[in-house]
């Protein structure tokens, strides 16, 4: 099993759409949770962390459920410049801090 | 310069050159770090400096041979790479390279060919 799993996509969706992406992971040791965006042909940027309480920045709410092992994204009235590849990344400790990206879910925005 | 700037963002090279990867980064971070990025595959984290020490080496093959002089540079030394190597190779920093919350900054990356 990987340790962060997540669907691929491509979602399509049309403005102002709401959409969510799902992320699990496998090791109970995970500590840490983001979200970061990739553009295509781009390098990755910090999205948002992940908080236990959950948190929003504007149309965007981060989850994390550990029961369950897994963080969400949710985008909500998306724009065309939401098009991007959205990778989640787990911060676990095992003797030391190991950072692990998600292959990432890839997002298409229409008009 | 700021944020972190990586040279040269694109390089062809044979089986038998050798070449080098170069990464600086302006935010005063003591952390630094190579990843490498397939197509449709997660970032594999090749190599880990933290205050110009290497902390983690991820199984990497031996023609990868990086280099961290100061905690602002980092090289990456290339040797008889194989096609299989042709990849996104990306260079980030953070404040420290320890600390549950550890905010990585990329660079642009270096998109290599291996012919």
């Amino acid at each position: 099993r990987k340790e962060v799993e997540q669907d691929p996509g491509p979602f399509n969706v049309p403005e102002g759409a709401t959409v969510a992406f799902n992320c699990t992971y496998s090791n109970s040791a995970s500590q840490s949770f983001f979200w970061y965006r990739q553009d295509c042909r781009k390098e990755p940027k910090l999205l948002m962390s992940v908080y236990s309480s959950g948190n929003e920045d504007g149309r965007f709410t981060a989850q994390l459920n550990r029961a369950s092992q897994y963080i969400s994204l949710l985008i909500r009235d998306s724009k065309l410049s939401d098009s991007a590849t959205y990778l989640c990344v787990v911060r676990l400790y095992t003797g030391g801090f190991k950072t692990i990206f998600g292959a990432g879910t890839r997002l298409f925005v229409k008009a | 310069e700021t944020g972190v700037t990586q040279t040269p963002r694109h390089l062809v090279m044979g089986m038998t050159n050798k070449k080098s990867l170069k990464c600086e980064q302006h935010l005063g971070h003591n952390a630094m770090y190579w990843y490498k990025q397939s197509a449709k595959k997660p970032l594999e984290l090749m190599f880990v400096y933290s205050l110009e020490e290497r902390v983690e080496n991820n199984s990497v093959p031996s023609r990868f041979s990086p280099e961290c002089p100061n905690s602002s540079h980092l090289f990456l030394h290339l040797h008889t790479l194989q096609p299989e190597d042709s990849a996104l190779y990306l260079c980030a920093s953070s404040q420290d390279g320890q600390g549950a919350t550890n905010e990585q900054f990329f660079g642009p990356g270096t998109r290599l060919t291996v012919l």
